[in-house]
C-alpha cells in the first residue's frame, strides 16, 4: 500500500541549532513534494516546492532535499527559533502524469523550539 | 493579495440543519479545493474545482456537497451530517489544477456536528 511516513514524535530542539525532518514514502513516484507549515487550529502554509530532478532547494532558513532513490526527503530549519514551532507536512504530488494537483499529505511532525 | 478567506470560522450544527461553508480567493487561481482535517491527522482530500467544474470527488458522502458559483468563490452545502463529520474544514486554491503549483489554503472553518 501506499504511505507517506513522518515521524510521529515532536522534535525537540534548542534555539539556534538546525531541526532535521524526515518524509519517507513507498510505493509512490512523486514528480513534486512539497512541504507545508501547520499551526494549531490553522491551514497549512506553503514552505517550499523541490522537482524530481532536483536535489536540493533552498529559501531563507529553509532547506529542503528530494532523495528519488531512497524514496525520501530531508526538511532543514537552520538557526532555529521559537517562531518556527509548528507542525510541519510533508506533501506528495501522487497524480502528477493525469493533470490533477492532488496532494497526499504525511501526518506531520512537529517541531518544538526550546529558548 | 495571497489570502484565501473562509466563513464562518466556527460552525455548530445538528444533525438535521442545513448550513453552507464559504470561500473566496482574488489571486485569479483556477483550481480550489475542499479538504477535511480531524486532530492529529493530515488533511484529506474532498473535492477538486478546475475553471469551475467539480474535478475529483473523492468518494464523499452526498450530505455534503460542494458548489463553484464563479472562479473565486466555493461553497460546501452541509446537510444531514453526522458527529463524526465534526473536523476542521479547509479551502485551498492553486494557480491550476496540474501539478507542480503550491495550494494556498484558507484559515478553515471548526464544525462541531451535535
Amino acid at each position: 500500500s501506499q504511505k507517506i511516513e513522518q515521524n510521529s514524535e515532536a522534535l525537540n530542539i534548542q534555539e539556534g541549532k538546525t531541526a532535521t525532518l524526515t518524509c519517507n514514502y513507498t510505493n509512490y513516484s512523486p514528480a513534486y513534494l512539497q512541504w507545508y507549515r501547520q499551526d494549531p487550529g490553522r491551514g497549512p502554509v506553503f514552505l517550499l516546492l523541490i522537482r524530481e530532478n532536483e536535489k536540493e532547494k533552498r529559501k531563507e532558513r529553509l532547506k529542503v532535499t528530494f532523495d528519488t532513490t531512497l524514496k525520501q526527503s530531508l526538511f532543514h530549519i537552520t538557526a532555529s527559533q521559537p517562531a518556527d514551532s509548528a507542525t510541519y507536512l510533508c506533501a506528495l504530488d501522487v497524480a502528477p502524469y493525469y493533470g490533477n494537483n492532488r496532494l497526499a499529505f504525511g501526518k506531520g511532525n512537529q517541531v518544538v523550539v526550546i529558548p | 493579495d495571497t489570502e484565501v478567506t473562509q466563513t464562518p470560522k466556527h460552525l455548530v450544527m445538528g444533525m438535521t440543519n442545513k448550513k453552507s461553508l464559504k470561500c473566496e480567493q482574488h489571486m485569479g487561481h483556477r483550481a480550489m479545493y475542499w479538504y477535511k482535517q480531524k486532530a492529529k491527522k493530515p488533511p484529506e482530500l474532498m473535492f477538486v474545482y478546475s475553471y469551475e467544474k467539480l474535478s475529483i470527488n473523492e468518494s464523499v458522502p452526498s450530505r455534503f456537497s460542494p458548489e463553484c458559483p464563479n472562479s473565486s468563490l466555493l461553497n460546501l452545502h452541509l446537510h444531514a451530517l453526522q458527529p463524526e463529520d465534526s473536523a476542521l474544514y479547509l479551502c485551498a486554491s492553486s494557480q491550476a489544477r496540474e501539478a507542480g503549483y503550491e495550494q494556498y489554503f484558507g484559515p478553515g472553518t471548526r464544525l462541531t456536528v451535535t
